[in-house]
Order: structure tokens, then C-alpha cells, then sequence
């Protein structure tokens, strides 16, 4: 199975930040990674697709880059509503792992 | 609106038997993969099991595989999993969600599994 990890597990920043998230995996996963934002009680939500496509509807603060074991999510202006817990996730080959999760907190 | 709608959950005994749906409506069912991924309280996000757009290909977590089982009816606009020989580690969130792109663009709200005695 492929691993992903992901660091920081958690962050601390403030409104108007730049953040950014890095997820590696243990293969190579050419650009099959995706991330997802996760709110408490909510269920995950697709921000960015084969690792740098931005999925209809997300802010253009989002973006993703990346290739092969190495990736990046940035939010480049943390807003209000940014303050979720983050998810990367590899669809290279089953079984489809995800990352530990990255909270991002409130500073 | 494009939605999934999981129904099914409950608290069952180890050992036991559920059987989870996933109600599809605003797109075109039968032309997608579909999945199962759950999340267990306060963890992380876990894949379990996924099936071709015409049912003819599954695969699933070690974890589950040979007591799970995933099916859907095209007709019905329905996805499934059928638990069984269900264990404690099996307690959490199940969700359902479209392939799309490589990823999984559309999620359900979640049904509970709580497996206990």
C-alpha cells in the first residue's frame, strides 16, 4: 500500500496568513493526489484534483502543486472560513490512502 | 442538486450484520465509480471500497475484504455495502462518494456504524 504523509498535523496561523500543507508519499504517484477540506460534523469537500486543478467552485486563495511523491497545498490568505482540518489522498492505485489529516487552527 | 444521501446506520453487536445505501439524484448514476470511505471518531479518512460505473469491477481495504461487499442498481440510482461479521475497529462514520477525475467530488452526509456489545 501506498503511504501518505502528511506534516504539519496540526498549524496555527492567523487571518490573512499564507499556509502551506506538504503531503509525501511513499512511491511514486505521478500527479493522482487530490486534497479535501473537512469541517467538524461535515463530510469532506474536494478543493484540488491531480494535484493542481482547482475544483469548480473553490476560492483561487487554494492551490496545489506536485509531482511524484512531493506535494503542496497553499491557501495563500487564510480567511475565516479556512479554519478546517486538511486531507491529501492518493488514487494511483487501490487502496486509495489519505493522509493523517493537517488542523489548522486559529492562532 | 447533485447529491448523495447515506441511510442504513445503526448501533449493531460484534459479529453482526448491516447493510448501508446511498441514495444518488441530480446526475447520471450509472456513469460513474463509486465509493465507500469511512472515518472513525476523532481518525483520519479511510477508503473501503469502490465499484465500476456498470458494477462489473469492486475492490476493497484488506481490512474489509471477505466481510463487505458493495453493490449498486443502476435502475434504483442506489449504491450499497453489505457488512458483515462486523468488529469493534468497524465503529464509524460511512460515506459515499462520486469518482470523478480522479478524485471524489461529491460526499454524502455520513451514516453512523457503531459497533458494540
Amino acid at each position: 500500500d501506498i503511504q501518505m504523509t502528511q506534516s504539519p498535523s496540526s498549524l496555527s496561523a492567523s487571518v490573512g496568513d499564507r499556509v502551506t500543507i506538504t503531503c509525501r508519499a511513499s512511491q511514486s504517484i505521478s500527479t493522482y493526489l487530490n486534497w479535501y477540506q473537512q469541517k467538524p460534523g461535515k463530510a469532506p469537500n474536494l478543493l484540488i484534483y491531480t494535484a493542481s486543478s482547482l475544483q469548480s467552485g473553490v476560492p483561487s486563495r487554494f492551490s496545489g502543486s506536485g509531482s511524484g511523491t512531493d506535494f503542496t497545498l497553499t491557501i495563500s490568505s487564510l480567511q475565516p472560513e479556512d479554519f478546517a482540518t486538511y486531507h491529501c489522498q492518493q488514487t494511483y492505485s487501490t487502496p486509495y490512502t489519505f493522509g493523517q489529516g493537517t488542523k489548522l487552527e486559529i492562532k | 442538486e447533485v447529491q448523495l444521501v447515506e441511510s442504513g446506520g445503526a448501533l449493531v453487536q460484534p459479529g453482526g450484520s448491516l447493510r448501508l445505501s446511498c441514495a444518488a439524484s441530480g446526475f447520471t448514476f450509472s456513469s460513474n465509480w463509486m465509493h465507500w470511505v469511512r472515518q472513525a471518531p476523532g481518525k483520519g479518512l479511510v477508503w473501503v471500497s469502490r465499484m465500476s460505473s456498470d458494477g462489473s469491477s469492486t475492490n476493497y481495504a484488506d481490512s474489509v475484504k471477505g466481510r463487505f461487499t458493495i453493490s449498486r442498481d443502476n435502475v434504483k440510482n442506489t449504491l450499497y455495502l453489505q457488512m458483515n461479521s462486523l468488529r469493534d475497529e468497524d465503529t464509524a462514520v460511512y460515506y459515499c462518494a462520486r469518482g470523478y477525475k480522479y478524485a471524489f467530488d461529491i460526499w454524502g452526509q455520513g451514516t453512523m456504524v457503531t459497533v458494540s456489545s
